[in-house]
């Protein structure tokens, strides 16, 4: 069945960058494109952007823009998002979620499934 | 960027009773809606895609309806399992936003 694994929760002081990683199996990696959603402390969802996994195009958020990059390593089927000059306010799970539908249609943009989750703590 | 807001922010009803949870966009986003439900403690999970398509392995119970600006998102017989938070999404323009939520609790 389709799956992604996570990395490992991380505490990062305020400045640093955090690299959080997302490994999928059951599935063609480069055929799905993988998006990134977080979830701060008891709030809502926000999406971050999403990477193409057979090209390595991506589309980011205009929020996370010039600090978020989003790479994969097709050889290991894992994407990864790297979020940079982080804040307090960053403190949040973050998740990899796969689009719904095939990248050959241009993906659907809806996510499903996800990831279990990487707690990201900003602190100093 | 779209906003959605969703009413009620809580529902509190009993097992068997039907859910009927809104979503309404800042502009129209035609059938680009879906509906997630999540858990405490766990990600998210598709419900509802284009507004009204169950997604893989959703029960007929769940529905959804609706299209521009006003969409709703029906239970039609709760089970408790589905006492949970459930959010709606819209895809316009890669300014992909979320609802702030609805809980669904147990009255």
């Amino acid at each position: 069945q389709v799956q992604l694994v996570q990395s490992g929760a991380e505490v990062k002081k305020p400045g640093a960058s955090v690299k959080v990683s997302c490994k999928a199996s059951g599935y063609t990696f480069t055929g799905y494109y993988m998006h990134w959603v977080r979830q701060a402390p008891g709030q809502g969802l926000e999406w971050m952007g999403r990477i193409n996994p057979n090209s390595g195009g991506t589309n980011y958020a205009q929020k996370f823009q010039g600090r978020v990059t989003m790479t994969r390593d097709t050889s290991i089927s894992t994407a990864y998002m790297e979020l940079s000059r982080l804040r307090s306010d960053d403190t949040a799970v973050y998740y990899c979620a796969r689009d719904y539908a095939a990248a050959g249609t241009g993906g659907a943009n809806w996510f499903d499934p996800w990831g279990q989750g990487t707690l990201v703590t900003v602190s100093s | 960027e779209i906003v959605l807001t969703q009413s009620p922010a809580t529902l509190s009803l009993s097992p068997g009773e039907r859910a009927t949870l809104s979503c309404r966009a800042s502009q129209s986003v035609s059938s680009y809606l879906a509906w997630y439900q999540q858990k405490p403690g766990q990600a998210p999970r598709l419900l509802i895609y284009d507004a009204s398509n169950r997604a893989t392995g959703i029960p007929a119970r769940f529905s959804g309806s609706g299209s521009g600006t006003d969409f709703t998102l029906t239970i039609s017989s709760l089970e408790p399992e589905d006492f949970a938070v459930y959010y709606c999404q819209q895809r316009s323009n890669f300014l992909f936003t979320f609802g702030p939520g609805t809980k669904v609790d147990i009255k």
